[in-house]
């Protein structure tokens, strides 16, 4: 049973240019989670997302960020007109289709690096 | 001070000795759970202790809770030269407690000499 995966593992790209990150969940888990850590820091929730359904984007930035879990493939974190501010590890976790506050399965994470 | 906040920053200890670290935490939870994250890797779940267990133990990890201090300490005994790594404790808020995803702290950085 693979666990979650999530990629690519790096990505580099240019201010002003577009990063699309992704997750796809441990087999049979239907939660999606989305967490940034910046260095030295612990991570911070983003998003909390179903299938076809985000639950919870209070920890999402106003603009540029948005986040998907289509129906069928994997979650999406799109940040547009990336900045150096951006430069973060994201991380994805999954839980299964149980009552919230089940174990959550992290993913390696994307490291993003805006030059 | 923000939810979920480990102490001490950061420990250094010998070999075979116990490691301890404590996290404190602000609103009402469903439970605690410790990640372990090694340099540059992503998050080990370690151990979840609901918010009716006092304690909990899975091999070396001893954890605790106190609900009435909203505290929770990470015990590791006889540690070794690979548990060497960051420790975070994450809540889970009770509903209405806030967001629906974990909130974790800033983490204890632990190394073991050898």
């Amino acid at each position: 049973n693979a666990g979650v995966m999530q990629n690519p593992r790096h990505l580099v790209r240019r201010r002003g240019q577009e990063a699309r990150l992704r997750c796809s969940p441990m087999k049979g888990h239907s939660h999606v989670y989305w967490y940034r850590q910046l260095p030295e820091e612990g991570l911070k929730f983003m998003v909390y997302l179903q299938k076809e359904n985000i639950i919870d984007e209070s920890g999402m930035p106003k603009e540029r960020f948005s986040a998907e879990f289509p129906k069928e493939g994997p979650s999406i974190l799109r940040i547009q007109q990336v900045v150096r501010g951006d430069s973060a590890a994201y991380f994805c976790a999954s839980s299964p289709p149980r009552e919230r506050g089940d174990t959550q399965y992290f993913g390696p994470g994307t490291r993003l690096t805006v030059l | 001070s923000q939810q979920g906040e480990e102490d001490p920053q950061a420990l250094s200890i010998q070999e075979g000795e116990n490691a301890t670290m404590n996290c404190s935490y602000k609103t009402s939870i469903n439970n605690l759970q410790w990640y372990r994250q090694n340099s540059g890797r992503g998050l080990v779940h370690l151990i979840l202790i609901r918010s009716n267990e006092r304690e909990k133990h899975s091999g070396r990890l001893r954890v605790t809770l106190d609900t009435s201090k909203k505290s929770s300490s990470l015990l590791i005994t006889a540690s070794r030269a690979a548990d060497t790594a960051s420790y975070f404790c994450a809540t889970d808020a009770a509903s209405g407690g806030g967001a629906d995803g974990l909130t974790f702290g800033k983490g204890t950085h632990l190394i073991i000499q050898p």
